[in-house]
């Protein structure tokens, strides 16, 4: 299993571009999460999907930001127009669930974003 | 909604000695405990985790506990190596919801 795929790794782009930042899910998992980490804010739970919905959305900080999950095996966040303030490393995350028990998150690698 | 909340924010200890990373959480329905560790620039990793049915679970030289009543739980870390340097984050998980709530997490250095 190649795990949770994120790409680009890396990306700068200039204040008020588009940036399209994706996740392919471990095959099977029916959860995925995208979450933003920076030093002073930590790990925040931006929005997360069961069997491709979008269940709570009430992370994502601005309209700027939009997430889809168009199947089960790839999810896109978006953030347009962008901002030197969502500079941050943005980490995608999927689970599976077993009956009503909770199972840990798998991480992605990770896509560091840089708006100057 | 749930809160988590975790300490020390930092931790240093010498080779060999022992470490602990205390949370406590806020919501009783909480039942599934993660911990997990980052290194410098890479993703966090699942290291050992707890449901609400146990007290305590071990993992070599890595141990969780829990006290469901003061809804704490504890990372224990023996003999520590420079290896464990990172950041620890404990979180806490409400059954059939599977949103995690994290902790802020504490970076351990370990000196050798």
């Amino acid at each position: 299993d190649a795990g949770v795929i994120q790409s680009p790794r890396h990306e700068v782009t200039e204040m008020g571009q588009e940036v399209t930042l994706r996740c392919k899910p471990i095959s099977g998992h029916d959860y995925l999460f995208w979450y933003r980490q920076t030093m002073m804010r930590g790990l925040e739970l931006l929005i997360y999907f069961n069997n491709n919905v979008p269940i709570d959305d009430s992370g994502m900080p601005e309209d700027r930001f939009s997430a889809k999950m168009p199947n089960a095996s790839f999810s896109t966040l978006k953030i347009q127009p962008s901002e030197p303030r969502d500079s941050a490393v943005y980490f995608c995350a999927s689970s599976l669930t077993r009956g009503r028990s909770n199972s840990p998150l798998h991480f992605g690698n990770g896509t560091r974003l840089t708006v100057t | 909604g749930e809160n988590v909340e975790q300490h020390p924010s930092t931790l240093s200890v010498q080779e060999g000695d022992s470490a602990v990373i205390k949370c406590t959480y806020s919501d009783s329905a909480s039942n599934y405990f993660p911990w997990y560790k980052q290194e410098l620039g890479k993703r966090p990793q699942l290291i050992i985790d707890i449901r609400s049915n146990v007290g305590e679970k071990k993992d070599q030289r890595i141990a969780v506990t829990l006290n469901k009543t003061a809804k704490h739980f504890s990372l224990h870390i023996t003999e520590t190596q420079p290896e464990d340097s990172a950041v620890y984050f404990c979180a806490a998980s409400i059954q059939g919801f599977n949103k995690f709530y994290f902790g802020s997490g504490t970076k351990l250095n370990v000196k050798p």
